[in-house]
């Protein structure tokens, strides 16, 4: 069946430190996977978007990194700070524009 | 640029009862979705339009739930009768459109609606 799974447990890491999610997926080939940031009662916010023939995309202190052999992307945040603390959620494409996504990592980042 | 709105933000129902959630997506976003999401878990996709027709609705539960987008603008998505399991957040989220490659194929998320089924 298909799945796309994200790191089940909370995430506690120290201020200035690299935070590294994971986001796996199962019989699915995506032509792109997208993160997402979501805040206590708001809806998710795009923030990075990477395509199947690319290994790596960075935005300023995010990274993403895509392995359509490991079926696996890898999210990293640089010199993490507080105001990083939230839920950040992996989705893909099936086809026809629609998502599916994990069930989100929650980040704590303390001072 | 607007964003997309939501309403009402939060509903406290009976089961049995029906409730409906509006919502505005962003000007000239031809594609919009509406999503289910439970607490602890990701959104879920529930139906997914393109302009007024519908492209996906596989996981709609038909028997209850219910949405149109009149003029392919705003849409409501309504629910009749609500169970306690229907108790989550609902939101609605629009792109530029299907078709569209790069960053268009992002999706903006409204706040959400509330819901809690008692």
């Amino acid at each position: 069946s298909q799945k796309i799974e994200q790191n089940s447990e909370a995430l506690n890491i120290q201020e200035g430190k690299t935070a590294t999610l994971t986001c796996n997926y199962t019989n699915y080939s995506p032509a792109y996977l997208q993160w997402y940031r979501q805040d206590p009662g708001r809806g998710p916010v795009f923030l990075l978007l990477i395509r199947e023939n690319e290994k790596e995309k960075r935005k300023e202190r995010l990274k993403v990194t895509f392995d359509t052999t490991l079926k696996q992307s890898l999210f990293h945040i640089t010199a993490s700070q507080p105001a990083d603390s939230a839920t950040y959620l992996c989705a893909l494409d099936p086809g026809g524009g629609k998502l599916i996504f994990g069930q989100g990592t929650e980040l704590s980042v303390k001072p | 640029e607007a964003g997309v709105a939501q309403s009402p933000r939060y509903k406290i129902i009976e089961k049995r009862q029906s409730v409906a959630f509006w919502c505005n997506p962003i000007s000239g976003h031809a594609t919009l979705y509406w999503y289910q999401q439970i607490l602890g878990q990701g959104p879920k996709l529930l139906i997914q339009f393109q302009n007024n027709g519908v492209v996906d609705d596989s996981q709609l539960p038909k028997d209850r739930f219910s949405a149109e987008r009149l003029k392919g603008v705003d849409s409501t998505l309504k629910i009749q009768p609500a169970k306690l399991e229907d108790s989550a957040v609902y939101l609605c989220a629009s792109s530029l459109g299907v078709g569209w490659r790069g960053d268009q194929e992002t999706q903006y998320f409204g706040p959400g609606t509330r819901l809690l089924v008692l």
